[in-house]
């Protein structure tokens, strides 16, 4: 297994326009959790899905986001008529049953809105 | 709401002397404290974790301090190498583990 996977790595894009981001979490993992992290500070939580149940949902997480996770497996993060402020890298990470406190992170999407 | 604090923005050590990273927290309810190590251009990576029925746990160089009473935990690298040159990230969460909180983290140099 090579870890948690997310796509693209690196998105450009104008003010207005929608973006998907996919994360694929390692095979087992049941608990997969998104955030997104600014320059100089930590990740922040967004939301976070056991197996394809969305559990929790931050107040950050505006009408413009949605995510899903239809199967269970992999799962994709929309933002609807990105705005400047979205620009951050968006973080994934997946967990699982046995260790749940350990998460491993993607290498994260970059977005850019111009 | 910062429930997590990491009030260091950066630490410089000499090589194969410790480091101490700090971090303080306003939430009793959390139940596993957490610290990441992350290298530009990559996601974080999970180091060592703590109970919050434990004080201490120890991994190798890595030994992680949990002091409830004062809400501050503090990780301990001993000794200090080159390679440990990263930004770490306290983080922290309850007992269903549904929400991470982090720190803003610390910027360690070790200095050959």
């Amino acid at each position: 297994d090579t870890g948690v996977s997310q796509d693209p790595r690196h998105k450009i894009t104008k003010r207005g326009q929608n973006v998907t981001f996919r994360c694929d979490p390692i095979s087992e993992h049941n608990r997969l959790y998104w955030y997104r992290q600014t320059l100089g500070q930590g990740p922040e939580f967004l939301t976070y899905f056991q197996n394809e149940a969305q559990l929790e949902k931050s107040r950050l997480l505006s009408d413009r986001f949605s995510a899903e996770r239809p199967k269970g497996s992999f799962s994709t993060l929309e933002i609807q008529r990105t705005e400047q402020g979205d620009s951050a890298m968006y973080l994934c990470a997946s967990s699982w049953g046995l260790a749940e406190e350990t998460q491993y992170f993607g290498p994260g999407t970059r977005l850019l809105v111009l | 709401d910062q429930q997590v604090k990491q009030n260091s923005p950066s630490l410089s050590v000499q090589e194969g002397r410790i480091s101490i990273l700090n971090c303080d927290y306003t939430n009793s309810m959390f139940d596993y404290f957490l610290w990441y190590k992350k290298y530009p251009a990559e996601g974080p990576t999970f180091l060592i974790s703590i109970s919050s029925i434990k004080d201490k746990n120890e991994d190798g160089r890595f030994t992680v301090f949990l002091n409830k009473s004062a809400k501050h935990l503090s990780l301990h690298i001993v000794p200090s190498q080159p390679g440990d040159s990263a930004v770490y990230f306290c983080a922290a969460t309850g007992e269903n583990f549904n929400k991470f909180y982090f720190g803003s983290g610390t910027k360690l140099n070790v200095k050959p």
